[in-house]
């Protein structure tokens, strides 16, 4: 079945530091792909998207590629803000009537001033 | 405007007592759906309705029954709670296929 699998956390980083979250997936086909964040107390916001191989997601200075070669969609943000710190989701869905979000296990990102 | 609502957002009873959670989406998509968050942040499927048809029952206990009496709404019933079922309801909807899902703020839900 499908799965989606992210780096084990906390990470914890200074502001202003380059950011990168690892998400590896497994899936047949062509899903779409996504990034959601969860602030805390907070339900989750969609952070980006990319439904095609090759496709850039952007939003908020993050972003994400879907590299189909490498069942890839890291995200990164060149400059991490305090105010960037909630847990993040990487997660994939199919078209369809089963189209169901499947989640990473979400990481924990800390930023401190 | 609130896209997606939740009622109540914390819920404390005890085991063995019968619990509706409520969701109410004001975006016009036809497609609503229940996860569970659990202690570790881990977010799981439940089940979905499309325009107020199941289509996903992701191995769910008998003691959660989904109502959704018009494509706005998708209430979650749960009966006989048990200490496992203390965890974060999340309700979500979207539109279409592919297309990407607005989540409600979440249901604290805490069987002591």
């Amino acid at each position: 079945g499908d799965s989606v699998t992210q780096m084990e956390g906390p990470v914890t980083l200074s502001e202003e530091a380059f950011l990168t979250i690892n998400c590896t997936y497994t899936a047949t086909g062509y899903p779409s792909l996504f990034w959601y964040v969860q602030y805390p107390g907070e339900g989750l916001q969609l952070l980006l998207k990319a439904t095609k191989a090759d496709d850039k997601g952007s939003n908020k200075g993050f972003e994400a590629t879907y590299r189909k070669e490498t069942t890839s969609f890291h995200l990164e943000k060149g400059s991490v803000q305090v105010s960037d710190s909630a847990v993040y989701f990487c997660a994939l869905s199919r078209t369809g009537a089963n189209s169901k979000l499947t989640f990473g296990k979400g990481i924990t990102l800390s930023v401190r001033p | 405007d609130t896209a997606v609502s939740q009622t109540p957002k914390y819920l404390v009873t005890q085991m063995g007592n019968d619990k509706s959670i409520k969701c109410e989406q004001n975006l016009g998509h036809d497609t609503m759906y229940w996860y569970k968050q659990d202690s570790k942040k881990f977010l799981k499927i439940m089940f979905s309705y499309n325009n107020k048809e199941l289509i996903i029952n992701e191995t769910v206990p008998n003691r959660f029954s989904p109502k959704s009496p018009d494509k706005a709404h998708l209430n979650l019933h749960i009966n006989s709670l048990e200490l496992g079922d203390s965890a974060v309801y999340f309700c979500a909807s979207s539109q279409g296929d592919r297309g990407e899902q607005y989540f409600g703020p979440g249901t604290r839900l805490t069987v002591t």
